[in-house]
């Protein structure tokens, strides 16, 4: 089945600065991979996605590349701002369309 | 006028004791999905339900069944608890299994 990683664990950024997270899938059928950001207490809520005929996305402050050759995507949050403290997850969908998610990256904006 | 509705919020109970947490969508989806998210923020699907028909079913303890009396609607039906099963529980729906999942709050279940 599709396996997930997703680097790093935790990420710590200054306010201001840019924050990156890495995801690498197994599956080449794989095309479709979502990005889910996590407060507090919250169930996870998608931020942005890409599809497998595109390799660039942006929305605002955000952006997913993909690179489906070497089977991994990642996530560009660009002037991160406190509001951007959560848990990211990337995901993959496996076969019969099964998400797969990543372990998660814990990102601590400091102010 | 929430999306994706969970209860309860909150659930602490004996092992050895049978639990139900309900789901809810109001966004006219076909398929629905629980998960099990463990104390290191790991989330793995555990079913998948798409217009009432069990579609996925991971390698899940047969003490945990989900029905679905309809399509807006995905409960889990938990036997025989034990501590290990103490976990945050999501529920999500799509339109369809190719498009984006959306997640309730989730439901905290602390087994003592």
């Amino acid at each position: 089945g599709e396996n997930v990683e997703q680097h790093p664990s935790t990420l710590s950024v200054q306010e201001g600065d840019s924050a990156v997270i890495k995801c690498t899938y197994s599956d080449s059928a794989s095309n479709y991979f979502p990005w889910y950001k996590q407060e507090l207490g919250k169930g996870p809520q998608l931020i942005i996605d890409i599809r497998s005929n595109v390799g660039e996305k942006k929305d605002q402050r955000i952006a997913v590349t993909l690179n489906k050759t070497a089977k991994h995507f990642s996530l560009h949050i660009t002037e991160t701002q406190p509001e951007d403290s959560a848990v990211y997850f990337c995901a993959a969908n496996g076969a019969g369309n099964k998400l797969t998610f990543g372990g998660g990256t814990r990102v601590l904006v400091k102010p | 006028d929430t999306a994706v509705s969970q209860t309860p919020k909150y659930l602490v109970t004996q092992m050895g004791n049978d639990k139900s947490i309900k789901c809810e969508q109001n966004l006219g989806h076909d398929t629905m999905y629980w998960y099990k998210q463990d104390s290191k923020k790991f989330l793995k699907i555990m079913f998948s339900y798409n217009n009432k028909e069990l579609i996925i079913n991971e390698t899940v303890p047969n003490r945990f069944s989900p029905k679905s009396p309809d399509k807006a609607h995905l409960n889990l039906h938990i036997n025989s608890l034990e501590l290990g099963d103490s976990a945050v529980y999501f529920c999500a729906s799509s339109q369809e299994r190719r498009t984006e999942a959306f997640f309730g709050q989730g439901t905290r279940l602390t087994v003592v």
